[in-house]
């Protein structure tokens, strides 16, 4: 059963470094698709990238310019960075399986099945 | 980027009522469909993808329907623990988007 727990600094001042790290229990991390999903009460839910095992990566075009994500598959954790905060980063970041399907000429979408509990971080001096 | 928008932002219901959610894709999403239930003060939980199908453990009182543009979801004969608010999401083009959420209370 695989679980997700988020972990991150709770509280981040404008204009720094946002650093949140995602562990990965109780399966493979090498041959999934991970994604970074953020809640505010301004937005609903965004999406902010997905990483696969390999290291692929695709990210939300309107944060691109902000965000990193990496692997460590030794480690079984997935990380998102996000530089240059500000107010408006201030949600609930989530981590969650994601589970595209690229077969040979074909494509298919199975969700996200399985969510980390998530991590608070508010923008603030 | 693909606009989601889900209506009714909110809706009452009593237990056993059968309810009906529609999301709407400002473009074509295919079948690449997916709904979440997510409670307060917790993660998003999938019920369903591909437009129509259940992922494993979701009760059969919860259906999905539709292709293209427009889907809906269903809830059957509403339970207690289906108070909750629901999401759609697409994922046939890049970026993933989710739509506003529909407040079942």
């Amino acid at each position: 059963q695989v679980q997700l727990q988020e972990s991150g600094p709770g509280v981040e001042k404008p204009s720094e470094t946002l650093s949140l790290t995602c562990t990965v229990s109780g399966g493979s991390i090498r041959s999934q698709y991970w994604s970074w999903v953020r809640q505010s009460a301004g937005k609903g839910l965004e999406w902010i990238g997905r990483i696969y095992g390999s290291g692929r990566i695709h990210y939300n075009p309107n944060l691109e310019s902000r965000v990193s994500l990496s692997i460590d598959t030794s480690q079984y954790q997935v990380s998102l960075k996000l530089f240059s905060v500000t107010a408006a980063d201030t949600a609930i970041y989530y981590c969650a399986r994601d589970r595209p399907y690229y077969g040979s000429g074909f494509y298919k979408y199975n969700g996200m099945d399985v969510w980390g509990q998530g991590t608070k971080v508010t923008v603030s001096s | 980027d693909i606009q989601m928008t889900q209506s009714p932002s909110s809706v009452s219901a009593s237990v056993g009522d059968s309810v009906t959610i529609t999301c709407q894709a400002s473009q074509g999403v295919s079948t690449w469909l997916a709904w979440y239930q997510q409670k307060p003060g917790k993660a998003p939980q999938l019920l369903i993808y591909s437009a129509s199908t259940l992922q494993d453990g979701v009760p059969s009182r919860f259906s999905g329907s539709g292709s293209g543009t427009d889907f809906t979801l269903t809830i059957s004969s509403l339970q207690p623990e289906d108070f909750a608010t629901y999401y759609c999401q697409q994922a046939n083009t890049f970026p993933l988007t989710f739509g506003g959420g529909t407040k079942v209370e």
